[in-house]
């Protein structure tokens, strides 16, 4: 299969901790990247590979994976992180990629 | 600063075609594979379309193949997404994205992003 499966919505209190999840078959295969959208924006990479966080990320942001399903934890979430939150990796072949359908995280 | 400028975008007819370009600045062009990805309005992304540094890897979505051509000039630094035979379904914002590291093959890892460019399919 080559979907990706996301929570369409997710909410946190503010300064608790938060996990937003991604299943697919190719995760079994491949890691998940994850994109965090603010509204009028363009998407922002903030996980890629085992848990890697590029530059300028702020360290609350986590990745983790576990047989078909891939996480992403905010750790103390903080209003400024209320976005939405795509998931990606491969498709089966390795070639094509795929997005999950999003999750949109409210900070109450 | 790395910079993506995409430009190209407007309205067009169903089966009527059009050019994206991508004008990137503040890195190596030439050393990295690009991507476009697309998000039509008010849904999540969709990839469209990767080529890696040399043009030697291309990908496409099975929604566009046969319709769309990705490619580049090193030279110019820039990226293109040739839009033929174009449908209503097409129609969204349209991003450059470069892979995250650079490498000879698509990593699948898309840092940074453009502001993206509006394709409208529309009779």
């Amino acid at each position: 299969s080559s979907e990706l499966t996301q929570d369409p919505a997710v909410s946190v209190a503010l300064g608790q901790t938060v996990r937003i999840t991604c299943q697919g078959d190719s995760l079994r295969s491949y890691y998940a990247s994850w994109y965090q959208q603010k509204p009028g924006q363009a998407p922002v990479l903030v996980i890629y590979g085992k848990n890697n966080r590029p530059s300028g990320i702020p360290d609350r942001f986590s990745g983790s994976s576990s047989g078909n399903t891939a996480s992403l934890t905010i750790t103390g979430a903080q209003a400024e992180d209320e976005a939405d939150y795509y998931c990606n990796s491969r498709d089966s072949s390795g070639n094509h990629g795929v997005f999950g359908g999003g999750t949109k995280l409210t900070v109450l | 600063e790395v910079q993506l400028v995409e430009s190209g975008g407007g309205l067009v007819k169903p089966g009527g075609s059009l050019r994206l370009s991508c004008a990137a600045s503040g890195f190596t062009f030439s050393s990295y594979s690009m991507n476009w990805v697309r998000q039509a309005p008010g849904k999540g992304l969709e990839w469209v379309s990767s080529i890696s540094s040399s043009s030697s890897y291309i990908y496409y979505a099975d929604s566009v193949k046969g319709r769309f051509t990705i490619s580049r000039d090193n030279a110019k630094n820039s990226l293109y997404l040739q839009m033929n035979s174009l449908r209503a379904e097409d129609t969204a914002v349209y991003y450059c994205a470069r892979d995250h590291s650079s490498s000879w093959y698509p990593s699948n890892w898309f840092d940074p992003w453009g502001q993206g460019t509006l394709v409208t399919v529309s009779s």
